[in-house]
């Protein structure tokens, strides 16, 4: 079993819709990270949590320490969300990452 | 403030040649790291530096090597390059108060 396991592996929905993605995990950890990745593109931090709730324009990261849980929220979907989204733990000084979640956003 | 550099961005070897992908950042940070990233298995460490000077193996060190010379470059070097090893190859720091992620734009790397 992998420590960071993320679902859906996949997500298609339409422009507008209200998007979540799960982050669950079976280490203890500092901090947890979500990640963007376009298409062939590098990688961008979106945020980082150790506890609580953070929001930044339409993205909303919650974590929930003692279930070792975390979700990603996107409101108004829109096309340019389309990208792999990416959660990483840090247990100690190293990250272990989550394989990622393909999002796709159709006009 | 350009962040997290890295060089090249695309690189096709042939089996046994050697190379070495540069990575530099300006942002003062202590850790540094280099992942490489393949299609069903996500980012995985191979080595990383937590401080000018000191370098450990990550997860799958194997068939390379690195350096960090100076706090602000950390190479990796991939001395007979096998095709196992085409990936895609992304540097990355920390910034040391915050613990904030900063990645290079990666380098896509195809060994024949």
């Amino acid at each position: 079993k992998n420590e960071v396991e993320q679902s859906p592996q996949n997500l298609t929905a339409q422009e507008g819709e209200f998007i979540t993605i799960n982050c669950s995990y079976s280490v203890g950890i500092s901090a947890l990270h979500w990640l963007q990745q376009h298409p062939g593109g590098g990688i961008v931090s979106l945020f980082m949590l150790s506890s609580g709730k953070k929001k930044h324009g339409r993205l909303i990261a919650t974590i929930n320490i003692q279930e070792k849980h975390s979700s990603l929220h996107i409101t108004a979907s829109h096309p340019r969300d389309s990208a792999v989204y990416i959660c990483a733990v840090r247990p100690l000084l190293k990250l272990v990452f989550g394989q990622g979640t393909r999002l796709t956003i159709n006009p | 403030n350009a962040g997290v550099t890295q060089t090249p961005k695309f690189q096709v070897l042939k089996t046994g040649q050697s190379m070495t992908l540069q990575c530099a950042q300006d942002m003062n940070h202590n850790s540094m790291y280099w992942y490489r990233q393949d299609p069903g298995m996500g980012l995985r460490l191979i080595y990383y530096s937590a401080s000018e000077g000191t370098t450990d193996k990550g997860e799958v060190p194997n068939g390379y090597n690195v350096s960090r010379l100076n706090k602000r470059e950390f190479s990796l070097r991939l001395e007979s390059a096998a095709p196992s090893q085409t990936s895609v190859y992304f540097c990355a720091s920390t910034a040391p108060n915050t613990g904030e992620l900063f990645f290079g734009e990666g380098s896509r790397l195809t060994v024949l």
